[in-house]
């Protein structure tokens, strides 16, 4: 059973470029939320897709934005890349019956220079 | 609004001994509580759920939390701690099923000695 997973692994930007995460949930599920967790915190929920929809979205700037494709997989985008955006990046699955049931791939490190 | 708070950033315990990961709630609402555990370098992995079926819920690798409303508490256990143990553990809330957004507290760093 194919868990969730998530590319690339590590990602390496300097401020004001833009970068893209993609992350493939887990087999049978159709619900995708992003986090972003900073170094020493814990994760801070970014939004959640569903049906190819924004459904819940955190306390983020528009700078960040996703998408939701047809087999479920996902993408989060960031623009004007900040120092303060440098953070592990986590892709959670989950089914639409029980959304907070949430299973995480191993993120994307996220270092912008 | 809702929150949890783990209540130390730091705990070390000795092979075999028991383990305590202490943490309070706030919720307006009928919680949906979590325990993940993060081990360095990897993502997030579900220890156990509490939903209102029981109050104490049994979880992966020997781990068990018991849920206390009238103290507001969500209390992360096991008997006895093993050197894989060593792990940084999560205490969440959320709203329930409908509700996607996961609240994390800071986290609490779990060492074992041995």
């Amino acid at each position: 059973d194919a868990g969730v997973t998530q590319s690339p692994t590590h990602l390496i930007k300097t401020r004001g470029q833009q970068v893209t995460l993609r992350c493939s949930p887990k087999s049978g599920h159709d619900t995708v939320s992003w986090y972003q967790q900073a170094l020493g915190q814990g994760p801070q929920f970014i939004f959640q897709y569903y049906e190819e929809e924004e459904r819940q979205r955190g306390n983020f700037p528009d700078r960040f934005s996703g998408h939701q494709f047809p087999n479920y997989s996902s993408e989060l985008n960031v623009n004007a890349l900040l120092l303060g955006d440098s953070a592990l990046y986590l892709c959670a699955s989950s089914l639409v019956g029980s959304r907070d049931t949430q299973y995480f791939g191993p993120g994307t490190r996220l270092t912008v220079l | 609004a809702q929150s949890v708070t783990q209540l130390d950033s730091h705990v070390s315990v000795s092979e075999g001994t028991p383990v305590l990961l202490r943490c309070n709630y706030s919720s307006s609402y009928s919680p949906s509580l979590f325990w993940y555990v993060q081990h360095p370098n990897k993502g997030l992995q579900l220890l156990l759920k509490y939903t209102s079926a029981a109050t104490l819920v049994k979880g992966i690798n020997g781990f068990e939390a018991e849920f206390k409303k009238s103290e507001t508490s969500f209390h992360l256990t096991k008997p006895s701690a093993h050197m894989s143990d060593a792990a940084e553990y999560f205490c969440v809330v959320s709203q329930g099923g409908s509700q996607g957004n996961l609240i994390f507290g800071k986290g609490t760093k779990l060492s074992v000695k041995p």
